[in-house]
This record gives C-alpha cells, sequence and structure tokens, in this order.
C-alpha cells in the first residue's frame, strides 16, 4: 500500500534560519504530492503540490520538488518567520495506470515546527 | 468563494450514542472526503463521494457510515460511540476525484466521548 514518511520533529528554529522537512514516500502507482500546513484550532491548508516527476510546488517562499528516482519530496525555506510555526503534513494522492485515479490523501505523521524570535 | 464548512464545530456526546456530523463544500465541488485526526493514529482517510456515490473507504468499523445527498453536502455518522471515537473530523472538497485535484478542507469537527 502506499505511505508516507516524515522526518522526526519537533523542529526548532530561530528567526530567519534555514528550513528542511524530509518526506519520502511509496505509492504504487503515480502519485501526485502535497505539503498541508495545520494552525492550532484549524483545519489544514495546502501550501503547495507537484504532479508529476520534477515538478516544483512552491508557495509564499516554501519549495519542494518531486524526485521520482529517490521517491522524496522535501519542504525547504530559505528564511523562515514566527508566523511560520505550525504543524506541516506530506501527503500523497495516487491514479493507478490505466485505471482510477482516487483522491483520497495519504499523509505522513506530522511535523512540528516553531519558529523562536 | 466560501470555503469548506463543518458543523457543529464542538461535540460532546457519551459512549454508546449516536453523532452526525455535516459538511458543505465548496460551491462546484463535487467530491467530499472525510478523515479522522487523532494524536495518536495521525490523520486517516474515512470515505470519499462524489455525486452522491462512495469511491473509496478507509480501514474503519461498520459504525462509521456516510453519504452525499445531490447538492453535494455530506453526513458522516457514528453510532455507538466509544471513547476512542474521540477525535477532530476534517471534511475536504475537491472539484472532482481526480488525484491530482486540490483537497480544500474545513475547520473541523472536535467530538470527544465521555
Amino acid at each position: 500500500g502506499n505511505s508516507v514518511t516524515q522526518m522526526e520533529g519537533p523542529v526548532t528554529l530561530s528567526e530567519e534560519a534555514f528550513l528542511t522537512i524530509n518526506c519520502t514516500y511509496t505509492a504504487t502507482g503515480y502519485p501526485s504530492l502535497f505539503w498541508y500546513v495545520q494552525y492550532p484550532g484549524e483545519g489544514l491548508q495546502l501550501l503547495l503540490k507537484a504532479t508529476k516527476a520534477d515538478d516544483k510546488g512552491s508557495n509564499k517562499g516554501f519549495e519542494a520538488t518531486y524526485r521520482k528516482e529517490t521517491t522524496s519530496f522535501h519542504l525547504e525555506k530559505g528564511s523562515v518567520q514566527v508566523s511560520d510555526s505550525a504543524v506541516y503534513f506530506c501527503a500523497l494522492s495516487d491514479r493507478i495506470a490505466g485505471g482510477t485515479s482516487y483522491g483520497k490523501l495519504t499523509f505522513g505523521q506530522g511535523t512540528i515546527l516553531t519558529v523562536h524570535p | 468563494k466560501a470555503g469548506v464548512t463543518q458543523t457543529p464545530r464542538y461535540l460532546i456526546k457519551t459512549r454508546g450514542q449516536q453523532v452526525t456530523l455535516s459538511c458543505s463544500p465548496i460551491s462546484g465541488h463535487r467530491s467530499v472526503s472525510w478523515y479522522q485526526q487523532t494524536p495518536g493514529q495521525g490523520l486517516q482517510f474515512l470515505f470519499e463521494y462524489f455525486s452522491e456515490t462512495q469511491r473509496n473507504k478507509g480501514n474503519f468499523p461498520g459504525r462509521f457510515s456516510g453519504r452525499q445527498f445531490s447538492n453535494s453536502r455530506s453526513e458522516m455518522n457514528v453510532s455507538t460511540l466509544e471513547l476512542g471515537d474521540s477525535a477532530l473530523y476534517l471534511c475536504a472538497s475537491s472539484p472532482t476525484v481526480s488525484s491530482t485535484d486540490t483537497q480544500y478542507f474545513g475547520p473541523g469537527t472536535r467530538l470527544t466521548v465521555l
């Protein structure tokens, strides 16, 4: 079956530090990859996505590149802010070759990010 | 456009009771999915509906059920509640069921079972 593995957290950084959150996946078909962010007491918000190999998703200074050869989709940001403190989830949805496409998301366990001033 | 709305936002029930949660998708979206979020298990898929048909179901007992109406609104029901059903239940909508679609999440319903 499909699975997503994120780096262990929590991650604590100082403002303006460089951020990397690792994400690797296992999928049976042709997955699309997503990063979602969850702020306290809220639902999930899409941060970025990539739907095919070598695509780069980017938003609000965050970037991630779909690497099929390493089955990875690592999240990066060059300079984090206090307002980036949240829980980050890597996720995938799958499409079977010659078959059905599913919207169902398989999530990683989430990484808590805390940024100090 | 208004986002995904979920009602109620908070619920407190006792073991053995049943509960119904409601989700209104973004206008024009025809697919609705439900997820359960707990500290121990993380985010787990419950169901996926498209055009009033359940297309996919997660690995949950039969006490968890759902449906979708002709206006794409969806409800999920949990019967005979157990303590372990305490969780944040998230609804997400998307235009279709394509794996490339973005799923847009609502704020969730926080269910507490006593």
